[in-house]
Parts: structure tokens; sequence; C-alpha cells
């Protein structure tokens, strides 16, 4: 069964910005650290952001950091990554996905395509 | 930053068989090591973590082990829905990272 839901991706300029959301219709969100990946086509997995179940805490990998910013809202029972200054190289399928040690549910993933 | 290598690229297994997988980390990270496997045009899911234990509802012919920078997954006799790509990935410390994969293919 789906537990995890993305949504919002789509076809965006190179510079243009994007806010992608990761929605559960059966867990409690805040009881979990919640993290994005991503999968270029054709590609391996990257890690890219991740957030405690509090929120207090954040973490980016380099090659978005500045750029992208992860948030939740525990009242929505939702988790959002804001991407700013989109590249090609952005292009992806993102996926979110509980953490407590490792990843251990994951959503289907939503595509964002950076057009140049 | 921890580099995950994993080995081979692709794996030609007939069903039955044993498969066995293997991935090196540039620097030790304890048993911190996750193994996932992934169909095409499907989400990753969650196979081993801790290096050897099995994640909630993965069969017994899945088993993974080692510590330190060296670790395996072993399959140890495939079936035809264990035909996919496999990733392991290091949580010990940020950036979380993951390797390359092995693709496993019927022979």
């Amino acid at each position: 069964e789906v537990q995890l839901l993305e949504s919002g991706g789509g076809l965006v300029q190179r510079g243009e910005s994007l806010r992608i959301s990761c929605a559960s219709p059966g867990l409690i969100l805040s009881n979990y650290a919640m993290n994005w990946l991503r999968q270029a086509p054709g590609k391996g997995l990257e890690w890219v952001s991740g957030i405690s179940g509090s929120g207090d805490d954040t973490y980016y990998a380099d090659s978005v950091k500045g750029r992208f910013t992860i948030s939740r809202d525990n009242s929505r029972n939702t988790v959002y990554l804001q991407m700013n200054s989109l590249r090609a190289e952005d292009t992806a399928v993102y996926y979110c996905a509980t953490r407590s040690n490792a990843f251990n549910m994951w959503g289907q993933g939503t595509m964002v395509t950076v057009s140049s | 930053e921890i580099v995950m290598t994993q080995s081979p690229g692709t794996l030609s297994v007939s069903p039955g068989e044993r498969a066995t997988l293997s991935c090196r980390a540039s620097q030790s990270v304890s048993s911190t090591l996750a193994w996932y496997q992934q169909k095409p045009a499907q989400a990753p899911r969650l196979l081993i973590y801790g290096a050897s234990t099995r994640a909630t509802g993965i069969p017994a012919r899945f088993s993974g082990s080692g510590s330190g920078t060296e670790f395996t997954l072993t399959i140890s006799s495939l079936q035809s829905e264990d035909f996919a790509v496999y990733y392991c990935q290091q949580y010990y410390n940020w950036p979380l990272t993951f390797g390359g994969g092995t693709k496993v293919e019927i022979k």
C-alpha cells in the first residue's frame, strides 16, 4: 500500500523555482525523520536533504546546499522541498522517504524536469 | 564524503543460483550499511539494514554480511522477482551516500 505521496513535480526552466511535497494518508509524519532523495534518468540514487521529526535539524547534500530548503508542516502532515535556481542537472525523479536508520519507506516519486 | 563502490556492475545469474554482490566503503562505516532493491519504474525497497538485519517482510533468501569497509549481499536462490538493481548505502555520517548499483540480470 502507498504510504507516502509526492506531488508538485513538473517541467520548469533553468533558474526557476519549484516546491514539491510529500504527504501521507496513513502515517503521522511527525514521528519520522524525513528525507528527499533523487534519481536522474538512467542513473543511481542520490540523497538530497533530510529533516528531523521536530524540524529543528536539517541536512543537505553539497550539490543543493544554498539552493534547496527542506521544511515540514506537521499540522498538515506534509514535508516540502523548495528548490530554487534549478539547473539541468537537477532533473530527476524525487522521492521522499522516512528514515530511522536506513531509508525505511519510500514514496513513488515525482518527476522534476529542468529545461535549458 | 564516504565513497561507496559496488561490484560487479552487472551480474548474470540463472534462476535458482546464488548471487553474491559486493560493496566497499572508502572508510569504515562500522555496521551502518543498508541494501536496497529497485525494479524498473519502481521506488527502491529496503532489504537489509545494520549490515545484516532483514527489513520487515524480506525473505530469508536475502542475507547481508560484513562490517567496516567490506560488505556482501547474498541471494541464496534467485527467484524471477529478484532480477533488479541493488544499491548499498552508508548511514555512518553525512552526507549519506549510495553505491552505483549492481544489476542482477537473467543469464
